[in-house]
């Protein structure tokens, strides 16, 4: 079953500091893995997208990488800042279906 | 910038009711998705719409749900007899094609009581 896994579930840091967050997945073939930021009660807003050929993206202080050999992710957000306290979210496309296959998220909160 | 937006952002019903949420996505995009989010749980693909008929469904868009375009602006999702597990967020996306990236309304929340 095509399924993506993301860790930790949660994560506090403090203002300034930087963090990796983590995501696994099965689903094969994919065509693309998005990270998105979701705020409470707010719909995904698209940071980054990486198609199969691509292993890093950056988008400001968000960087994303890929490896496509062990199916792993990582999304590094650098000097933090009390805004981004938001939930982030792997999310990979199925090639086969088109279909976007949401992780559980991360739920970051960045503390002054 | 252009968005899609949803109405109402929150909607409170009764089970057994009907409702219907409503979408307008970006103008020139072609391609819409319903998406749900129960609390807590990871958003679930529901369905997918293109050229005016469903191209994808999951197993929760059973026969109590259903995805209209009634004209050249509005996308809904009608759920006819509402129980208390549809309470959740739903979003609505859409995309110009299928290369390019899904846009995410701001969801309506559902409460059935």
């Amino acid at each position: 079953k095509n399924q993506v896994e993301q860790s930790p579930q949660s994560l506090i840091i403090l203002e300034g500091k930087n963090c990796t967050l983590q995501c696994n997945y099965t689903v094969s073939p994919f065509s693309n893995l998005r990270w998105y930021k979701q705020d409470t009660g707010r719909g995904p807003v698209s940071l980054t997208i990486m198609t199969f050929s691509e292993n890093t993206k950056s988008n400001g202080r968000y960087t994303a990488t890929l490896d496509a050999d062990t199916k792993q992710s990582s999304l590094h957000i650098t000097a933090s800042q009390l805004s981004d306290s938001a939930s982030y979210i792997c999310v990979v496309s199925d090639l086969k279906t088109d279909k976007l296959i949401f992780g559980t998220g991360t739920r970051l909160q960045v503390f002054p | 910038e252009p968005e899609v937006t949803q109405t109402p952002s929150h909607q409170v019903t009764q089970m057994g009711q009907e409702v219907i949420l409503r979408c307008v996505p970006i103008s020139n995009h072609l391609y819409f998705y319903w998406y749900r989010q129960i609390l807590g749980q990871k958003v679930e693909f529901l369905v997918s719409f293109y050229n005016n008929e469903i191209s994808e469904k999951s197993e929760i868009f059973d026969d109590q749900f259903s995805v209209e375009r009634p004209d050249g602006s509005n996308f809904t999702l009608k759920i006819r007899s509402t129980k208390l597990e549809d309470s959740a967020m739903y979003f609505c996306a859409s995309r110009i094609s299928e290369t390019y990236e899904q846009y995410f309304g701001p969801g309506t929340r559902l409460t059935v009581t």
